[in-house]
């Protein structure tokens, strides 16, 4: 089947740097996303990776290794308003690409 | 940019009413969606649609229907409330893939049903 899996909870503290580790296995891969969500608001993108390595954008930081199924979302300079959960989401191959697979999600709290 | 509305951020109903949750999109994108989204449970696919008057089941379309008759509206329709509907309910919206073209979200309605 297809699926994804990353850590349900993670604590950092400000100012730190935090690695939040996504694992999927499906049939095919067109790319994964990376999206932030803060309590009570809806998802916004953060970043894509298709092609093998490291995506950097600001203090955000992305990395995928096609061949073993993985990706990592790297939080630098951690912020309190970094406090969100993080989803990764992938293709589905079924369907031409139009859906998105999600994992459930990463609650990262970050403390003073 | 992109944006999706939905129509109410709030909702309370009542068992067995039948409930309209309303989505447009202002960049004329050919793919819209409905979620939900529980606790410990993610977001979860009820329907999509891939052009007007086409749609496809999700993973959970029991006791929901939509309805898409202008490109730009995703409406969906609870038929007759329950409980267990109470929820999180998350429209999106994208352009056929390409790229980094990803889905879009609305703002999200929150429904209590009593």
């Amino acid at each position: 089947g297809q699926n994804i899996d990353q850590p349900t909870e993670m604590t950092a503290t400000e100012g730190a740097i935090v690695q939040i580790n996504c694992t999927y296995q499906t049939s095919g891969f067109n790319g994964l996303f990376w999206y932030q969500q803060h309590a009570g608001e809806a998802p916004t993108f953060l970043s894509y990776n298709v092609l093998d390595g490291l995506e950097e954008k600001g203090r955000f930081s992305s990395f995928l290794s096609r061949s073993k199924g993985y990706s990592y979302l790297l939080l630098k300079e951690l912020q309190m308003k970094d406090s969100a959960s993080y989803l990764c989401a992938v293709r589905d191959p079924a369907g031409n690409n139009r859906k998105l697979i999600w994992g459930l999600g990463t609650s990262l709290a970050v403390n003073p | 940019d992109v944006k999706v509305t939905q129509s109410s951020r709030y909702l309370v109903k009542r068992t067995g009413e039948k409930v309209f949750l309303e989505c447009v999109q202002d960049m004329d994108h050919e793919n819209m969606f409905w979620y939900r989204q529980d606790p410990g449970l993610g977001l979860r696919l009820i329907y999509f649609s891939y052009d007007v008057k086409m749609k496809e089941k999700g993973d959970i379309p029991e006791g929901y229907s939509v309805s898409r008759e202008k490109k730009e509206r995703f409406s969906l329709i609870l038929e007759s409330a329950s409980t267990n509907q109470t929820s999180m309910y998350l429209c999106a919206s994208s352009l056929n893939p390409q790229g980094q073209e990803t889905q879009y979200f609305g703002p999200g309605t929150r429904l209590l049903v009593l």
